[in-house]
C-alpha cells in the first residue's frame, strides 16, 4: 500500500483559512468513511484533530473541519493562529484493519 | 486520564531484535473495544502503522513488516509489547504506542521512544 498524497507545505496569514488535501485510492479513502487527521508539533507526538472524516474529539477547536469526496479528503483550518503552525498528517483505514498515513503537510503561519 | 509510555533500548545493533513495552493507565485492555497500536516515525518522515492488538487478543500487522513483528499484551501489568526482529539502520525511528476504541483513528498517544540502529 502506498502512502496517501498530501502537499508538502501550505501557508497562510493569521485569521485566514487554509485547506490541506489528502488523496488516496478506491481501496482506502474511497472505500471507507474512516479518515482521520493528526497535528504534530516538533518533538511531540501526533494529536488527533479529526476522526471518521469530519468528527472532532472533545477539546479540539471548531476552527478545524474536514470533509471527503471520492478518493480525496480535506482538512480546513479557519481563523489561523500562530499555534496552528505544525505538521499535519491524514490517515485512512484500509483493508486488514491497517491505517495508512499521508506524507505530511507543513503548515506555516506567516 | 489515559496515559501511555513507551520503554526499551535507545540503541540497537544491526540484526538484533528490538523489544518495546508500552505501559498504560486510565483504562483496561480487558474492556470491550480497546485497541492498542504501534506506530513508528523515522526522523523527518511520516508515521507508519506497524501492528495492533485488541481487547479480544485479535492481532493485525503491517503487510510489509509482518514477518518481523510480534505484538502481545499483558493485561495484568497494563502493558503491550512489540518485538521486531532483524533490525537494520532503516528501522531507526521514534516508536509510539497509541490507544483507540475503534481502530479507525489513534486517540491517545505515548510520548514515543527514539530507537537508533547502529553498530
Amino acid at each position: 500500500q502506498s502512502a496517501l498524497t498530501q502537499p508538502a507545505s501550505v501557508s497562510g496569514s493569521p485569521g485566514q483559512s487554509i485547506t490541506i488535501s489528502c488523496t488516496g485510492t478506491s481501496g482506502d479513502i474511497g472505500a471507507y468513511n474512516y479518515v482521520s487527521w493528526y497535528q504534530q508539533h516538533p518533538g511531540k507526538a501526533p494529536k488527533v484533530m479529526i476522526f471518521d472524516v469530519n468528527n472532532r474529539p472533545s477539546g479540539v477547536s471548531n476552527r478545524f473541519s474536514a470533509s471527503k469526496s471520492g478518493n480525496t479528503a480535506s482538512l480546513t483550518i479557519s481563523g489561523l493562529q500562530a499555534e496552528d503552525e505544525a505538521e499535519y498528517y491524514c490517515s485512512s483505514y484500509t483493508s486488514g484493519s491497517i491505517l495508512l498515513f499521508g506524507g505530511g503537510t507543513k503548515l506555516t503561519v506567516l | 486520564q489515559v496515559t501511555l509510555k513507551e520503554s526499551g533500548p535507545a540503541l540497537v545493533r544491526p540484526t538484533q531484535t528490538l523489544t518495546l513495552t508500552c505501559t498504560f493507565s486510565g483504562f483496561s485492555l480487558t474492556t470491550t473495544g480497546v485497541r492498542m497500536t504501534w506506530i513508528r516515525q523515522p526522523p523527518g518522515k511520516a508515521p507508519e502503522w506497524l501492528a495492533r492488538v485488541d481487547w479480544d487478543n485479535d492481532k493485525f500487522y503491517s503487510t510489509s513488516l509482518k514477518t518481523r513483528l510480534t505484538v502481545s499484551k499483558d493485561t495484568s501489568k497494563n502493558q503491550v509489547v512489540l518485538t521486531m526482529t532483524n533490525m537494520g539502520p532503516v528501522d531507526t525511528a521514534t516508536y509510539y504506542c497509541a490507544q483507540s476504541m475503534t481502530g479507525r483513528s489513534l486517540d491517545y498517544w505515548g510520548q514515543g521512544i527514539l530507537v537508533t540502529v547502529s553498530s
